[in-house]
């Protein structure tokens, strides 16, 4: 059983405060490591994608890191606002017997930021 | 481009029944996967769909299947519903080349009573 954990569960920041979060999860049969953005009463919307060892990925004030010997990957958000506060979800997909991962992703329970103005 | 949309947003069904819920993935996303979320979980990986074909399976019992059409639109459809299975279902399509990230639809929220 391939079990995925995100710490903190919750954090609560003031507007213009850095944040991270980690994302554990099992470093064999690692195949990628997907970052979401889940925001009340819309859909996950995908942040970063990673797949290989010291990945490190950006977008605007978010990035990412990976390392998947250890079986870790940080988001970061620099200058956090209030359009920021959501449920930052990770997943990992792991290949099977068959060599594959077709779909499936091991999903964290997701750490919610509630950014104060 | 249109998003992922799912059908029906809300459903309220009796202990017993059977359930269909609908995704039509983005145009030209040929793989679907359907996840679950109940209160405390993360989500839930159910099965994955390419071409028609099933190619992956989580780990839930029979009563849960699922299909694909050749337009790539998805139904899941639960049997014999219990009170556990209320929960949000989402569906997620991408090209179904691996690595690339999923698009999610807002999910439909199935209550059992």
């Amino acid at each position: 059983i391939l079990n995925v954990e995100q710490s903190p569960q919750s954090l609560h920041v003031q507007e213009g405060d850095s944040t991270n979060f980690t994302c554990s999860f099992p470093s064999s049969n690692f195949y990628a490591l997907h970052w979401y953005r889940w925001e009340t009463a819309k859909s996950p919307e995908a942040l970063f994608v990673m797949t290989l060892n010291g990945d490190e990925k950006k977008k605007g004030r978010i990035s990412a890191t990976l390392n998947t010997k250890e079986g870790y990957s940080y988001l970061y958000i620099k200058g956090s606002q209030p359009e920021d506060s959501a449920t930052y979800l990770c997943a990992s997909s792991h290949l099977n017997a068959g060599g594959t991962s077709y779909g499936k992703l091991t999903f964290g329970q997701g750490t919610i930021l509630t950014v104060h103005p | 481009k249109a998003g992922v949309t799912q059908t029906p947003r809300y459903l309220i069904k009796t202990r017993g029944q059977q359930v269909t819920l609908s995704c039509s993935p983005i145009s030209g996303h040929r793989s679907v996967s359907w996840y679950q979320q109940t209160p405390g979980q993360g989500l839930q990986f159910l099965f994955e769909y390419f071409s028609e074909t099933q190619r992956n399976k989580g780990n839930f019992p029979g009563r849960f299947s699922g299909r694909q059409f050749s337009n790539s639109r998805s139904e899941m459809n639960v049997s014999t519903l219990e009170l556990g299975d209320s929960a949000l279902y989402l569906c997620a399509s991408n090209s179904g080349t691996e690595n690339t990230e999923a698009f999610f639809g807002q999910g439909t929220r199935l209550t059992v009573v």
